[in-house]
């Protein structure tokens, strides 16, 4: 079955150092990978998403993905973390036409 | 803002009762989803209308569920006997077929239901 997997369920760094959230997927001829972010109390925001056209997606906030199917990965990054990153983000394919599925989530905390 | 609305934000019920949650799309969009998240999850799929059918169903939908999007429009999602087991969060999302926001799907800030 078609499946992501968000490989760290906490991630912890510092104001104004890189951020890595990682994300493999099962392998699929085409996948359309995306990622979202949920802050508290509020939906899903998506970040970016993948769709075959490049393999660098930039997406908002300063977060860019990059699409690597050697490794089966579509891992989200930033330059500089600031303290309104803190959230959670979501690693997810679309199944089909219109069914999204979703990873467990990776809780990003920034540091002061 | 015209974002995808839900109500109620949080539900408290007894177990045993009927619940309904309520989802209004983005306006011109067709396509409407409902999907489930319990803690430590991301959401799982549970059902799919393209203006007033329902498309697809998910194994997760017991026949306590039913979902319902009578014109085409906002949607109801009912649970009747609520069990412990659904405490969850109820998130619905909508999108549109067309245009170069084809098959984004735009979330709702979701309804929040603990059965007691």
């Amino acid at each position: 079955a078609q499946s992501v997997t968000q490989l760290d369920s906490h991630v912890s760094v510092s104001e104004g150092t890189p951020v890595l959230l990682r994300c493999n997927y099962s392998s699929s001829y085409s996948p359309s990978l995306f990622w979202y972010v949920q802050h508290p109390n509020k939906g899903l925001q998506l970040l970016l998403k993948y769709t075959s056209a490049a393999t660098l997606v930039k997406g908002i906030n300063g977060f860019e993905a990059e699409f690597k199917k050697s490794e089966t990965s579509f891992h989200l990054t930033k330059p500089s973390a600031h303290m309104s990153d803190a959230a959670e983000y979501f690693c997810g394919r679309a199944s089909g036409t219109y069914k999204y599925i979703f990873g467990t989530g990776t809780r990003l905390k920034v540091l002061a | 803002d015209t974002g995808v609305s839900q109500d109620p934000r949080h539900k408290i019920t007894k177990r045993g009762q009927n619940v309904t949650f309520r989802c209004d799309p983005i306006s011109e969009h067709n396509r409407l989803y409902w999907y489930r998240q319990t803690l430590g999850q991301g959401p799982e799929f549970l059902t799919y209308f393209q203006n007033e059918a329902q498309l697809e169903k998910s194994r997760l939908l017991s026949d306590r569920f039913s979902a319902e999007r009578p014109k085409g429009s906002f949607s109801t999602l009912e649970i009747q006997r609520t069990e412990q087991g659904d405490s969850a969060m109820y998130l619905c999302a909508s999108s549109s077929g067309q245009g170069i926001a084809k098959n984004i799907q735009y979330f709702g800030a979701g309804t929040r239901l603990s059965v007691l």
